[in-house]
């Protein structure tokens, strides 16, 4: 079935810790974005990759990187995962007439 | 101020209700997302616009490039359409990374 798989579904982390939320897509689409989703402050853009090889930061990319070396794997690493890391995480891609969404990653920073 | 901006933040309709959820941006767009939700489930995409009117099932979005003004209209509600839905708009000219969400519209369909 054709879309995006995340793993893990949810984690506790340790504060220090360091993590990477992993994003796969079999749809080929050049274009992702890993988002955060908190209460009252809706969906906010992390990184994003308009195609394999390249990144770029969004609105929120401080604690975070990601890496894009091929068109079908994003991941999203923290590298010292801090209590306000604590959130919904969502990969995302798009191929200019819809966009997809994994399930989602749960991730409690304690 | 948000530059997408959605009302009503909250909706309670009884089954069967028509349900109208709307969306106000301010900046230049090149196409315009609704999204749903569901109480801790992941995001489906419902639509994607950049002019006039799509229709799937009992779902109808509408938009008006001119006011930048976007609706999602549901007919003959039901208790599963209960959900979040969020609006988000995009500037494909530049980098894909433009979509910028609205804070979502919470919809309770009372049996």
């Amino acid at each position: 079935i054709a879309g995006i798989t995340q793993a893990p579904t949810s984690q506790i982390l340790a504060a220090g810790r360091r993590m990477t939320l992993r994003c796969t897509q079999d749809m080929r689409h050049n274009a992702m974005y890993w988002y955060r989703q908190d209460l009252g402050l809706g969906l906010r853009l992390i990184h994003y990759s308009n195609t394999a090889g390249t990144t770029g930061k969004g609105e929120v990319p401080d604690g975070y990187s990601v890496s894009r070396a091929n068109t079908d794997d994003f991941p999203l690493t923290l590298a010292s995962a801090v209590p306000s890391q604590t959130s919904v995480y969502f990969c995302a891609s798009d191929s200019f007439t819809e966009a997809f969404f994994g399930q989602g990653t749960r991730l409690t920073v304690v | 101020k948000n530059e997408v901006e959605q009302s009503p933040q909250n909706l309670t309709a009884q089954e069967g209700e028509f349900i109208t959820i709307n969306c106000s941006y301010s900046v230049g767009i090149s196409a315009l997302h609704w999204l749903q939700q569901h109480p801790g489930g992941g995001i489906v995409s419902l639509f994607m616009l950049s002019s006039g009117k799509k229709k799937h099932g009992r779902l109808i979005a509408t938009i008006n490039i001119q006011e930048k003004h976007s609706s999602l209209h549901i007919t003959a509600s039901h208790p599963r359409d209960s959900a979040v839905y969020i609006c988000a708009v995009g500037d494909y000219g530049g980098s894909q990374g433009n979509l910028i969400f609205g804070k979502g519209t919470k919809l309770s369909v009372k049996p």
